[in-house]
């Protein structure tokens, strides 16, 4: 079955701190991949996709994501933290092998900044 | 250029009531996908609606039943309100089934 986990439910880093945020998938074929980001009381914002091609996507606000298919991960980074950042983040896999149709989420990561 | 929106953004009803959310697209999409987002968890997946048909649908039950109207503008309908009902409900637009997905505020529903 398609499956998408984060492992890490909460995190806290330091304001101008490195980020990972890690994202596990079970998927039959290649997968399509997304990050999202939710503020409190708002839908979610998309951050960046991966589709195909090089495995190191490049996505709004500062963050990428690497597609490492022999680790089923795509996890998400950011190189230094600002207070915005703190949120709650989402990886979804984009099921029937097409770009967007049905999404698959896992329970999310929320994030906390410590100034 | 307006993104997705939805209304009402909130509401409150009683078991066994009836619920209609509304949700319109992004300008220039043509899909509408509906979630539900319980509390602490992510979004899941409730049907998809294009050329005015329901295309994909997840394993909610017959209660929850949507319409996709002309201007690409979508309803979603939950009868029978259960307590388990309440949650975020998220729409999201694309272009055509498989196009990239943006969603909207949300409406919060909360079933006494």
């Amino acid at each position: 079955a398609q499956s998408v986990t984060q492992p890490d439910i909460h995190i806290t880093v330091s304001e101008g701190a490195s980020l990972e945020l890690r994202c596990n998938y079970s998927y039959g074929a290649t997968p399509y991949l997304f990050w999202y980001v939710q503020s409190p009381g708002q839908g979610l914002q998309l951050l960046l996709k991966y589709f195909s091609g090089d495995t190191l996507v490049q996505g709004i606000k500062g963050f990428e994501a690497e597609f490492k298919r022999s680790q089923s991960s795509f996890n998400l980074r950011k190189p230094s933290v600002h207070w915005s950042d703190a949120a709650e983040y989402f990886c979804a896999v984009g099921a029937s092998g097409n770009q967007g149709g049905k999404l698959i989420f896992g329970q999310g990561t929320e994030l906390s900044v410590k100034p | 250029d307006a993104g997705v929106t939805q209304s009402p953004t909130h509401l409150i009803k009683t078991r066994g009531q009836q619920v209609t959310l509304r949700c319109s697209p992004k300008s220039g999409h043509d899909t509408v996908s509906w979630y539900q987002q319980a509390l602490g968890q992510g979004p899941q997946f409730i049907f998809q609606y294009y050329e005015e048909e329901e295309r994909q649908r997840g394993n909610f039950p017959d209660r929850f039943s949507g319409h996709q109207f002309p201007n690409y503008s979508s309803e979603l309908n939950v009868n029978a309100l259960l307590l388990g009902d309440s949650a975020l409900y998220l729409c999201a637009s694309s272009t055509g089934t498989g196009g990239v997905q943006f969603f909207g505020p949300g409406t919060r529903l909360t079933v006494l």
